[in-house]
């Protein structure tokens, strides 16, 4: 079945770590996403790619890093630089429909917590 | 981003109605999309509304005013399964989306 896998499912970082969160799609989707949930907040966007071997930042990528090698793919990267990177992660895919019309499909996230 | 407001939390009981309520900035406005999320889960797409008036799906329908900047969700016959988050969110003239908090859904038996 087509879909999005995220992973892992859990992921721990220690101070001054970097670490890497997984997305894959085979939804032949030109577009991908990352977003970050907070309690009581709303997903918020930190990278965003509408083709490969492009990428834009969201509303805080700071701390973050992405690359877009293939159009399957779109791995995230917390850095140390990311002070408060607790939180649940959703990687999102969509087509490129005219006008951003078409809806966005997320994985199951990646549940990202500090040592 | 832009503004979305949504209730933080309802309750209702089985079998009845509730209508979750979405205000948004009208500037930009490109379309409105609606997600359920059930705890721990990935959000799934419910509904999108780009033109005024009332798009059903089953059980579910969702209704937009653009020169109000106003949308709401309507869940009839809740089911416990309907216990969720549902999550409002805009497009604003470009390939993103802006979402609000979420409204926590709680239906009661």
């Amino acid at each position: 079945d087509g879909g999005i896998t995220q992973s892992p499912k859990y992921l721990f970082r220690k101070e001054g770590q970097n670490v890497t969160l997984s997305c894959e799609q085979n939804l032949n989707h030109d577009a991908m996403y990352w977003y970050r949930q907070d309690p009581g907040q709303g997903l918020r966007l930190i990278y965003y790619s509408q083709i490969v071997n492009d990428f834009q930042k969201g509303d805080i990528a700071e701390g973050y890093s992405v690359s877009r090698e293939k159009k399957e793919s779109f791995p995230l990267t917390v850095t140390s630089a990311q002070k408060n990177p607790t939180a649940f992660y959703l990687c999102a895919s969509s087509p490129r429909g005219s006008e951003g019309n078409q809806p966005q499909h997320f994985g199951d996230g990646t549940r990202l917590s500090i040592l | 981003g832009q503004n979305i407001d949504q209730p933080t939390e309802m309750t209702a009981t089985e079998g009845a109605i509730v209508q979750i309520n979405c205000t948004y900035q009208t500037s930009g406005f490109n379309g409105l999309f609606w997600y359920q999320q059930h705890a721990g889960e990935a959000p799934t797409f419910l509904s999108y509304n780009v033109l005024d008036g009332l798009e059903e799906k089953g059980r579910f329908s969702s209704f937009l005013s653009r020169s109000k900047g106003y949308s709401y969700l309507l869940l009839k016959e809740l089911q416990m399964k309907d216990s969720a988050s549902y999550l409002c969110a805009v497009n604003f003239n470009d390939y993103k989306l802006s979402f609000g908090a979420g409204t926590t859904v709680t239906v009661r038996a």
